[in-house]
């Protein structure tokens, strides 16, 4: 089965410092990568896709992320983290010919402490 | 432009009773999209939509959930008699992608959390 794994529930960063949360995926083909985030009593927010080209994608609010064909990843990554970066981040997979459905990661809860 | 647009924000009903959600997706996108999301965990996909015709319904529990996208804008989710289990929020999202000319984001609305009790 097709699926889409985010091993850390929460990650803890310090204000300032950088940020990786991490996204693994089992889908056949070279399907489509999102990251969309979160924050409390709020929609989702998209931040990122990757659909081909360069491996190192850039998007919204300073995050890029780094798809890894040979390790079928796609973590999301920030230079300096901010206090207003604390938020639920979800990892999602389109793959190919899918209708462009999402399969979803469970969410990492981001914790930027200042 | 507006976002997604959904009504209502919170919903307590009894177990038995029947509720609707309703969701106006953003002005000129093609697909709609009714995600059930339970607490700590991803978006699980209810329907797809493009315009007003079903792409994939094969999530919905159809003997108790209903929707429909009439003229292929507004779309309205139901449930009809609620569970317990469906205590969750309710997401709705749209994409400006015809299937096959793209690959375009999906955009959500703020969602609608439904206590059943």
């Amino acid at each position: 089965a097709q699926s889409v794994a985010q091993p850390e529930d929460q990650v803890n960063v310090a204000e300032g410092n950088p940020l990786t949360v991490k996204c693994t995926y089992s889908v056949s083909g070279n399907p489509y990568l999102f990251w969309y985030v979160q924050y409390p009593n709020r929609g989702l927010q998209f931040l990122l896709k990757y659909i081909t080209g360069d491996n190192l994608v850039k998007g919204s609010y300073g995050f890029e992320a780094e798809f890894n064909k040979s390790q079928t990843s796609f973590h999301l990554k920030k230079p300096s983290a901010l206090v207003s970066d604390s938020a639920l981040y979800f990892c999602a997979v389109s793959p190919r010919g899918s209708n462009y459905q999402l399969i979803w990661g469970a969410g990492t809860k981001l914790i930027i402490k200042p | 432009e507006a976002g997604v647009a959904q009504s209502p924000r919170y919903k307590i009903i009894e177990k038995r009773q029947s509720v609707a959600f309703w969701c106006n997706p953003i002005s000129g996108h093609a697909t709609l999209y009714w995600y059930q999301q339970i607490l700590g965990q991803g978006p699980k996909l209810l329907i797809q939509f493009q315009n007003n015709g079903v792409v994939d319904d094969s999530q919905l529990p159809k003997d108790r959930f209903s929707a429909e996208r009439l003229k292929g804008v507004d779309s309205t989710l139901k449930i009809q008699p609620a569970k317990l289990e469906d205590s969750a929020v309710y997401l709705c999202a749209s994409s400006r992608a015809p299937l096959g000319q793209g690959t375009y984001e999906q955009y959500f609305g703020p969602g609608t959390r439904l206590t059943v009790t």
